[in-house]
């Protein structure tokens, strides 16, 4: 159980274009989503937390007119990179969170690798 | 706010050797602790968790981990590796609550060999 998806898994585009990065928990409903960024050997960064039915949470640093998160629902949150530049080429993560009983456990998904040229 | 360092970046060790893969935090508050394994352009995995109770914690694939809060350490053990363990380990921190953000640290690169 708790298995997170996303969607595509990986992605190119041309610079100026936006994409758009699915993320569902399969078997849960996930009250909390977050969405992290990891550039190539390094951590991830906390980018935004999002909770269904209201405006995601932004960390200190991210545009949020360029990451614009929506989660519409308690198993899906979209990332949407608008105006992708070569900058934003990187490994965006999400995870869910299953609210009381899981442990403030996050279940990962597999990622999106994006590419932007 | 928390914050995580795990200061070896990587850890070479040939197959069947003990390994330790160290984690230092600094929290002002209770704390949940984690490891998490990545394999390359995976997501990320749960090795194991500390939230409360017993300091020794067990986990998936031979792994335990010890919380100790006097030296503010969660060091991950595994007494004998295998190739298939060569992956990035993160160690993350929460404060203990629903839903709280996960604070990584930079990861250790463990890299088993023959």
């Amino acid at each position: 159980g708790a298995v997170v998806s996303q969607h595509p898994s990986w992605v190119i585009c041309k610079s100026g274009t936006s994409v758009k990065i699915e993320c569902r928990s399969l078997d849960f409903q996930a009250t909390t989503m977050f969405w992290y960024r990891q550039f190539p050997k390094q951590s991830l960064m906390l980018m935004a937390t999002s909770n269904e039915g209201s405006k995601a949470t932004y960390e200190q640093g991210v545009e949020k007119d360029k990451f614009l998160i929506n989660h519409a629902s308690l198993t899906l949150s979209t990332l949407t990179v608008t105006s992708a530049h070569p900058e934003d080429s990187s490994f965006y993560i999400c995870s869910a969170h299953g609210g009381q009983g899981f442990y403030n456990e996050q279940f990962f998904g597999p990622g999106t690798r994006l590419t932007v040229l | 706010a928390q914050s995580v360092t795990q200061l070896d970046s990587q850890v070479p060790v040939f197959e069947e050797a003990p390994v330790e893969l160290r984690c230092n935090y600094s929290s002002s508050v209770s704390v949940y602790l984690f490891w998490y394994v990545q394999y390359p352009n995976q997501g990320l995995q749960l090795l194991l968790k500390y939230l409360s109770g017993s300091t020794l914690v067990k986990g998936i694939n031979g792994f335990e981990a010890e919380f100790n809060k006097s030296q503010t350490s969660f060091h991950l053990r595994k007494p004998s590796v295998h190739i298939s363990d060569t992956a990035e380990y993160f160690c993350a921190v929460s404060g203990a609550g629903t839903a709280s953000k996960l604070t990584f640290g930079t990861g250790t690169r463990l890299q088993v060999t023959l």
